[in-house]
């Protein structure tokens, strides 16, 4: 099976709430994970990433939260706005992995 | 815009016909990848490159080939495609492969097979 995973395939919010992103996975050898945004016909972008040595990261308006215990991983967008209505994915790299394993993806939708 | 250029951005192809993409990265990075990516589905990787070197073939079938002229060149040879081929195709680079380092994607190239 996948080793990341999300939660919910929709999120919808008001524009100016935060918005907050879930991320599952399963694999305790993961020791880095990223957060992508994918808008409509372009590539993913990167927008913040942790290392397992960390539980908290903040950027400009977002903030990633990591917790190893459970295997969690939450991205939280400050003041959301339309923007940053795209699909996030979570991706996650390990000891002796080459390539990132990305999970399912959130589609976010801002309403007005 | 993206540091990685992906050419051509659409390309439709019979499946008796050989095609390539291209990608491009000026950024130093000593490793690329190739991915693909199916409607509303996370993109898969397929190959890895490290210092030129192939490292990690996903086992994708031969019809597609992949080349790495140099550092900055990566390219992804097709031939006698099918139908369910036919995806976004996501080249990317990192610093080096296996560190912890974000990939950068390009815009990828739309393929359709026909």
């Amino acid at each position: 099976g996948e080793s990341v995973g999300l939660h919910l395939p929709t999120l919808s919010v008001q524009e100016g709430d935060n918005s907050i992103i879930n991320c599952a996975y399963s694999n305790s050898a993961s020791d880095y994970f990223i957060w992508y945004k994918q808008e409509s016909g372009k590539g993913p972008q990167f927008i913040i990433d942790i290392r397992s040595n960390m539980d908290k990261r903040q950027g400009q308006r977002v903030t990633v939260l990591l917790n190893k215990t459970v295997k969690h991983l939450s991205l939280q967008i400050a003041a959301t706005q339309p923007g940053d209505s795209a699909v996030y994915f979570c991706a996650e790299n390990h000891i002796g992995a080459d390539g990132l394993t990305f999970g399912k993806g959130t589609h976010l939708i801002i309403q007005p | 815009d993206t540091e990685v250029t992906q050419t051509p951005k659409h390309l439709v192809m019979g499946m008796t016909n050989k095609k390539s993409l291209k990608c491009e990265q000026h950024m130093g990075h000593r490793a690329m990848y190739w991915y693909k990516q199916k409607a509303k589905k996370p993109p898969e990787l397929m190959f890895v490159y490290s210092y030129e070197k192939l490292s990690i073939n996903e086992s994708v079938p031969s019809r597609f080939s992949p080349e790495c002229p140099n550092s900055s060149l990566l390219n992804l040879h097709l031939h006698a495609l099918q139908p369910e081929d036919s995806a976004l195709y996501l080249c990317a680079s990192s610093q080096e492969s296996g560190a912890n380092s974000p990939l950068h994607f390009g815009n990828g190239t739309r393929l359709t097979v026909t």
